[in-house]
């Protein structure tokens, strides 16, 4: 059964600061893998998906990459802003059609102005 | 606008009587599901659907039931809700093609 992990569980960091957040999956037999953002209380808004041919993608300050034989992902977060302060969710898709994700814990990130 | 809507967004019920939280998608996608969420266990998958009339279950679907009688639809059924079953309930849809999961914007349910 897949396993998401995802270190570190909260971080704080200053205002203008760039970052990485973790995560790792037990099972490299990966379709896609697609990282969320979600503020308190919300729903999901998704960041970023990297196929499993893919290496990386980028949109904006954000790029994830992904490695799937060593069953790794990072998301870096360039010039943080207090805006971006949020839970950030990385999900794994595997399993018949790809369809079914399973979701690590999130990362709490807060960027102090 | 391509979204995924769930209703209603918040839900106060007593145990025991039944709900339906309903969840609408307008990008015709096949691949529909539906999430918990609980403080310290994360995003758990209670039942998901691959098109009309094709269910099966997720990791945690007991006191849960669902139907897909159309592409678009995909109501979540709580027949006898206990306390255990209050949370953040999200729907998701994926396509074939489509760029990611798109995710409703969720359910708080309060059970007392």
């Amino acid at each position: 059964k897949q396993e998401v992990t995802q270190i570190p569980a909260a971080l704080s960091v200053p205002e203008g600061e760039n970052l990485v957040l973790n995560c790792s999956f037990t099972d490299s037999a990966i379709y896609n893998l697609q990282w969320f953002r979600q503020d308190p209380g919300k729903g999901l808004t998704s960041l970023l998906l990297i196929q499993s041919s893919q290496r990386e993608q980028t949109s904006g300050r954000l790029n994830a990459s992904l490695d799937k034989s060593s069953g790794r992902s990072t998301l870096y977060i360039a010039a943080s802003q207090p805006g971006d302060s949020a839970t950030y969710l990385c999900a794994v898709g595997s399993g018949a059609g790809s369809y079914q994700l399973t979701f690590g814990k999130g990362t709490k990130l807060s960027v102090i102005p | 606008e391509a979204q995924v809507t769930q209703n209603p967004r918040y839900l106060i019920t007593v145990t025991g009587k039944k709900l339906t939280v309903t969840c609408s998608q307008n990008m015709n996608h096949e691949y529909m599901s539906w999430y918990r969420q609980d403080p310290g266990l994360g995003l758990r998958q209670i039942y998901y659907s691959m098109n009309v009339e094709v269910t099966d279950k997720g990791d945690v679907p007991e006191g849960y039931k669902v139907s897909r009688k159309e592409k678009r639809n995909f109501p979540l059924i709580l027949e006898s809700p206990s306390p255990n079953q209050t949370s953040l309930y999200f729907c998701a849809s994926m396509g074939q093609g489509a760029l990611g999961y798109t995710f409703g914007s969720g359910t708080r349910l309060t059970v007392v």
